[in-house]
């Protein structure tokens, strides 16, 4: 109930493509849905997050779908560049509670 | 831009003995939060603290962690008696208010031998 299932494990993507991640949740008690990017040797940053209260966010190149029926969720990178290669986190969390329940996680790498 | 940080940027201690991971969160945000991520796994949550207290706990948390915040900007993580297991990145988090948006801190990685 608590998990998060995050899909593909690892991502290769040319240059000036479209990266795809997907996740879904089973607790329908989630409210607050944050992707986050990690670099090797760093600490997950928050790249950007959206309630189910709307559909799809964006900021940049970066956008997250929301599809509440089929509790599900994705981040979109659109024009992907080496730079995004990273790992990729999706989370979900509780608005009231704190913690948040991350995916497994994908490895995105961009080609140049 | 504020930021979290976290020291050591790595531990090496021996099984058994106590270690403190040390984590100054942005300065104006109440809530604080330490996360675990074992090499190649996923983030795991282990501990939220607001108002001096803990407000929540998973399973992992047991009797050998306990967190600390000793003055108005550290935030502390204790092991008692470190496991070879425990052996993992060790994030900090804060955040402003309790809706979520949380800033992680570089980590510090334990190695437990």
């Amino acid at each position: 109930q608590q998990q998060v299932k995050q899909s593909p494990q690892s991502l290769i993507v040319q240059k000036g493509g479209i990266s795809i991640i997907n996740c879904a949740y089973e607790n329908t008690a989630f409210d607050y849905f944050p992707w986050y990017q990690q670099f090797p040797g760093k600490g997950p940053a928050l790249l950007i997050a959206i309630r189910p209260d709307v559909s799809e966010k964006k900021e940049g190149r970066f956008t997250i779908s929301f599809n509440k029926s089929a509790k599900q969720f994705s981040l979109h990178i659109m024009d992907s560049q080496p730079g995004d290669s990273a790992t990729y986190f999706c989370a979900a969390g509780i608005q009231g509670a704190q913690k948040l329940v991350f995916g497994q996680g994908t490895r995105l790498t961009i080609n140049p | 831009e504020p930021e979290v940080t976290q020291t050591p940027s790595h531990q090496v201690t021996q099984m058994g003995q106590e270690v403190i991971l040390r984590c100054v969160p942005i300065s104006n945000h109440l809530y604080f939060y330490w996360y675990r991520q074992i090499l190649g796994q996923k983030v795991e949550f282990l501990v939220s603290f607001y108002n001096n207290e803990i407000s929540e706990k998973s399973e992992i948390f047991d009797d050998q962690f306990s967190v600390e915040r000793p003055d108005g900007s550290n935030f502390t993580l204790k092991i008692r008696s470190t496991k070879l297991e425990d052996s993992a990145m060790y994030f900090c988090a804060s955040s402003l208010i309790r809706e979520n948006e949380q800033f992680f801190g570089p980590g510090t990685r334990l190695t437990v031998l």
